[in-house]
């Protein structure tokens, strides 16, 4: 079945700080990669939509340059959080469409972000 | 805008009990509907997909069914084990929103021996 990575599993970064976030699709090419975030006991919301070769469109609400996408491959995703805040820890989680597969997005194990 | 929303929040049984799980959205125009696992700290887990099409879709112990006209899906688990345990999130594609998936908060289901 189709695999998507993510790295790094937790994080631990300082106020002010950057930090970025992999998302691989391991044994399939997407076109088509998204970002969700979750807060405890929330659900996933959708931040962004990334294309590979295009830019990335953002979620209502979800500041572009404070979340910069990156899909330059189609096998990788990057989501940098810049200038991090305590409040951006939360649990950050990619998919990856398999245009093989009609919409069907697989899911990463995701990244558990903590700014201190 | 569609909302998707899960009863219960939590639910908490013995095993071997057969439980069923409620998901409802606002809007019936939805390409498909998703039901996920989803353990403590960890990603997803697509458990069962049903197109708009569709009724339901059964794999081993689960069985979701569809009713889009009222806006309703169930998840049916028979037989509940222990390692059934996790929180377990419904989430629908709308028409032409090919690439949104959205969530409800999820069930916590905890199966205790």
């Amino acid at each position: 079945g189709a695999v998507v990575s993510q790295h790094p599993s937790r994080v631990i970064c300082k106020s002010g700080t950057s930090v970025k976030i992999e998302c691989r699709s391991l044994d399939f090419q997407a076109t088509t990669m998204f970002w969700y975030r979750q807060f405890p006991k929330q659900s996933l919301m959708l931040m962004a939509t990334s294309n590979e070769g295009s830019k990335a469109t953002y979620e209502q609400g979800v500041e572009k340059d404070k979340f910069l996408i990156n899909h330059a491959s189609l096998t990788l995703s990057t989501l940098t959080v810049t200038s991090a805040h305590p409040e951006d820890s939360s649990f950050y989680i990619c998919s990856a469409r398999d245009p093989g597969v009609s919409y069907e997005q697989y899911f990463g194990p995701g990244t558990r972000l903590t700014v201190t | 805008k569609q909302e998707v929303t899960q009863i219960p929040a939590a639910l908490s049984v013995p095993e071997g009990e057969n439980l069923v799980l409620n998901c409802s959205f606002t809007d019936s125009a939805i390409y498909n509907l998703q039901w996920f696992r989803q353990d403590p700290g960890k990603g997803l887990t697509s458990l069962l997909l049903i197109q708009s099409s569709q009724r339901e879709q059964t794999s081993g112990r689960l069985n979701a069914s569809l009713d889009k006209s009222s806006g309703r899906s169930t998840l049916y688990i028979a037989a509940s084990q222990p390692g059934d345990s996790a929180t377990y999130l419904c989430a629908v594609t709308p028409e032409g929103g090919y690439n949104k998936l959205i969530f409800g908060a999820g069930t916590r289901l905890a199966v205790h021996p």
